[in-house]
Formats: structure tokens, C-alpha cells, sequence
């Protein structure tokens, strides 16, 4: 079975610019998390969806925003760029939003640099 | 406030010998899951183990194993004869779980070189 996938891999952008990141989930995962891991440090929560409902978002700017499909992928989308948005752009999938058996896999990340 | 404390930045060993990773975690949940990934080179995060809070029996898988101590709130990973595709960053994390969204919170990991 396919893991999570994540598209694209690499991205250079300059400041200003707009950028969207994509997911796929695990097939029969509705739920999709999106982290930012800057260098040298942990990941850090951006959004959660659920059943295509945004059901969280971390302590990230209005510039960030995303959506998910009816068919569960998701959107990562960061207007106005700033030299500080570069990172590892993580995406999580789980089965179920909130459950005792809930793991979040993890996808291979889009690194995105922003020059 | 939840938090992930993870105090080793770098860890050096030589193949074979046995490391221990710590990871210190804050809650005021009773109800709470935590979290080892493994993240090599590539970036991409493995998913390791999960353990509740209810339970506090040690986990070995091959040569992992998971040591879970409420009454200090750790939970520590050791890797018995470790090996050079051992080495990468280890993550420590704690889900923030209920409410409206179920998020990780990670430490700021710990990073595994394991030399021939």
C-alpha cells in the first residue's frame, strides 16, 4: 500500500511569491495534518483536517491556508513569502481524527526554499 | 502547557555499543499518547511506537526498546548494538489529544551518529 505522498519535492521561491504544496493520505485516511520543521528543530503543527473541515490550526500568520478534497488530499497554499518560510513542509495522514488507535504518518515533505 | 523536552542534541557512538535517548514530557492531561519518529537523512518521518498513558509496561521490539516512567514523566528509547543505518534524528512527541484538534507536539530531537 502507498504511503503518504507529498508533491513536490523540492521548491525555490522568491519573496513575494505564492506557493501551494500538495497530499495525498493513505488510502482510508480522513484525517490530514500539515507540520513546518525549520532547520534543526521539531516539527511544528500548522493545520488539521478532517472530513475536508479545517479542525485546527497552530500559531501560524493568516498568509498560510489550506483545504482538503473530497477525495481526502490536501492543499498547503503560503501567500506574500517571507525568507523565514523556508522549511521542510511535513504532511501527516491518520485514520480517524480523534480515536485511541490514532498514529499520523508521516510523507517524505516538500523543502521549500524561499530566496 | 504541553511540551516535549528532548535535552541531548547530538549523540555519537560506535557500531555496536547500546544508546539510550531521553525524552521528558509536561501534561496536565491523564489521558495522553506519546511518540518516537525516526527522521533519516531524506527527511521523512518514520513512525516508530506509540504508548498511552495507562500504560506503562517497557516495549522491546528487536533491538528497541521503550522505557515508560509516569512518576517522572519520561518516556526513554534505547537501541541495543546499534548500527550505522541506526543513525539519524530521533523524535520524542506527545499528542495533544481531544478538543477540537489532535495534534503532535515534538521535541527538538536528537540527533544519532553511529560510526563504523
Amino acid at each position: 500500500d502507498a504511503g503518504v505522498t507529498q508533491s513536490p519535492t523540492h521548491l525555490i521561491k522568491t519573496r513575494g511569491q505564492h506557493v501551494t504544496l500538495r497530499c495525498s493520505p493513505i488510502s482510508g485516511h480522513k484525517s490530514v495534518s500539515w507540520y513546518q520543521q525549520v532547520l534543526g528543530q521539531g516539527p511544528q503543527f500548522i493545520f488539521q483536517y478532517y472530513e475536508k473541515e479545517e479542525r485546527g490550526r497552530g500559531n501560524f500568520p493568516d498568509r498560510f491556508s489550506a483545504r482538503q478534497f473530497p477525495n481526502y488530499s490536501s492543499e498547503l497554499n503560503v501567500n506574500a513569502l517571507l525568507l523565514g518560510d523556508s522549511a521542510l513542509y511535513l504532511c501527516a495522514s491518520s485514520l480517524v481524527r480523534a480515536s485511541v488507535q490514532e498514529t499520523q504518518y508521516f510523507g517524505p515533505g516538500t523543502r521549500l526554499l524561499v530566496l | 502547557a504541553q511540551k516535549v523536552t528532548q535535552a541531548q542534541t547530538e549523540i555519537s557512538v560506535v557500531e555496536k555499543e547500546d544508546v539510550t535517548l531521553d525524552c521528558v514530557y509536561e501534561t496536565r492531561d491523564t489521558t495522553y499518547y506519546l511518540f518516537w519518529y525516526k527522521q533519516p537523512p531524506s527527511g521523512e518521518l518514520v513512525f516508530l511506537i506509540r504508548r498511552n498513558s495507562f500504560d506503562e509496561q517497557n516495549e522491546i521490539s528487536g533491538r528497541y526498546s521503550w522505557n515508560f516512567q509516569k512518576s517522572t514523566s519520561s518516556f526513554n528509547f534505547t537501541i541495543t548494538a546499534s548500527q550505522v543505518v541506526d543513525s539519524a534524528v530521533y523524535f520524542c512527541a506527545l499528542l495533544n489529544y481531544g478538543g477540537a484538534t489532535n495534534k503532535l507536539i515534538f521535541g527538538t530531537g536528537t540527533l544519532l551518529a553511529v560510526q563504523p
